[in-house]
Parts: C-alpha cells; sequence; structure tokens
C-alpha cells in the first residue's frame, strides 16, 4: 500500500522559515494538500493541490510538490503555526495520510 | 457555510457497535461526498471510507473490509459511519469531512467537530 512519510517533528525560531517534509513513491505525479491541527481541533486544510492556500489561510503559507517529495513551507513562523501538520495524498482511489509532523516554534 | 455537526462521545464495551452520525447543513447534502476519518489518542490521522449519497457508492479502506458501513440518509442531511467488532485499538475520535474538489484534486473541508468513542469493558 502507499505509504507517506513525515518527520516526527520540527522545530523554528519565530519569524524564520520552517519547512516539512512529505515523501512518497512518486508523489509529485499526484497532487498533495496539507492539514493543520491544534490540540483539542479538528484538522483545517492550509494547502490543497500542492500549492493553493485556501481563502482565510494566510499568505506565510506556501506548498510545493516535485519527485518524491512536497513540501509545506511556513514563512516568518509566529507562535499561533505551532500545531500538528498532517500530508494527505490519493492512491488508486485510497486517502492516504502522512504520519503527521508536530511543528514547535521556539 | 456548510457545517457538519456529530453525534456525542459514546463509551462502548469490546464485541460490540457504535454509530456515529455527522448532520451536514449550508449545502446540498446529495451532492456531497462524505469520508470519515479516526484519529486515536496521540496518534494520526487514517481514513476509513466515504460514501457518494446521490450515487450511494461506497468505498473502504482494506483496514476495515467488513467492519464498517457508511450510510447516508438524503432526507434528513445526515452521513452515518457503523463500526462493529470494537477493540481496545478503535478507542479514537472520529470525524467526518466532506470532500472538496477542483482540477482533478480532492480535499476535506470542513470537517465535524469529532466523536470520541471510548472501549471499556
Amino acid at each position: 500500500s502507499y505509504e507517506l512519510t513525515q518527520p516526527l517533528s520540527v522545530s523554528v525560531s519565530p519569524g524564520q522559515t520552517a519547512n516539512i517534509t512529505c515523501s512518497g513513491d512518486k508523489l509529485g505525479d499526484k497532487y498533495a494538500c496539507w492539514y493543520q491541527q491544534k490540540p483539542g481541533q479538528s484538522p483545517v486544510v492550509v494547502i490543497y493541490q500542492d500549492t493553493k492556500r485556501p481563502s482565510g489561510i494566510p499568505e506565510r503559507f506556501s506548498g510545493s510538490n516535485s519527485g518524491n517529495t512536497a513540501t509545506l513551507t511556513i514563512s516568518g513562523t509566529q507562535a499561533m503555526d505551532e500545531a500538528d501538520y498532517y500530508c494527505q495524498a490519493w492512491d488508486s482511489s485510497t486517502v492516504v495520510f502522512g504520519g503527521g509532523t508536530k511543528l514547535t516554534v521556539l | 457555510q456548510v457545517q457538519l455537526v456529530q453525534s456525542g462521545a459514546e463509551v462502548k464495551k469490546p464485541g460490540s457497535s457504535v454509530k456515529v452520525s455527522c448532520k451536514a447543513s449550508g449545502g446540498t447534502f446529495s451532492s456531497y461526498v462524505i469520508h470519515w476519518v479516526r484519529q486515536a489518542p496521540g496518534q494520526g490521522l487514517e481514513w476509513m471510507g466515504r460514501i457518494i449519497p446521490i450515487l450511494s457508492i461506497t468505498n473502504y479502506a482494506q483496514k476495515f473490509q467488513g467492519r464498517v458501513t457508511i450510510t447516508a440518509d438524503k432526507s434528513t442531511n445526515t452521513a452515518y459511519m457503523e463500526l462493529t467488532s470494537l477493540r481496545s485499538e478503535d478507542t479514537a475520535v472520529y470525524y467526518c469531512a466532506r470532500e472538496t474538489s477542483v482540477a482533478g484534486t480532492w480535499w476535506f473541508d470542513p470537517w465535524g467537530q469529532g466523536t470520541l468513542v471510548t472501549l471499556s469493558s
């Protein structure tokens, strides 16, 4: 079955850039999206179709997807961005999530 | 603005079944595709399956085949997820989410608030 691999954790200083990766076989041939989940809350999409931001999501969130890796980039990271982030893609009519990355802003 | 409101928390005994509801408001339910995703305590997101109410089509993750049934009642704009033969590892928050699509890509937005199902003997 298809798998997506994310780092367990990423740390970033406030105002710096955070990069969260998601790896999967030929992931660049699929579309990836990203969800943010804060403690006790439901996930919220922050990037869809590799690079698109839904309305209401700050411009500091951006995405890319090429080869075997999709990347979520948060520029000028703020304390409010501390959360778990999950990548997601489709494979043969099945939804696949990455294991999630805990972003710590310190 | 589409909203998904789920039923309340449940405590179940091993071997029993649970049925969680997800009521949609603010849109045309029959045109939605509703997915179910679960999250065990401290763990990641796990896709369980989906239903296309207008076509009465369901797809299930292989892991849950035979144990999960997703249904929809178009008259009440409500989707349901029933999981049978419950075991301790089924303790989780269960989410419903609407599939949103554009140009050959799909994602989940919005999500329900989640329903905690706890297994306890």
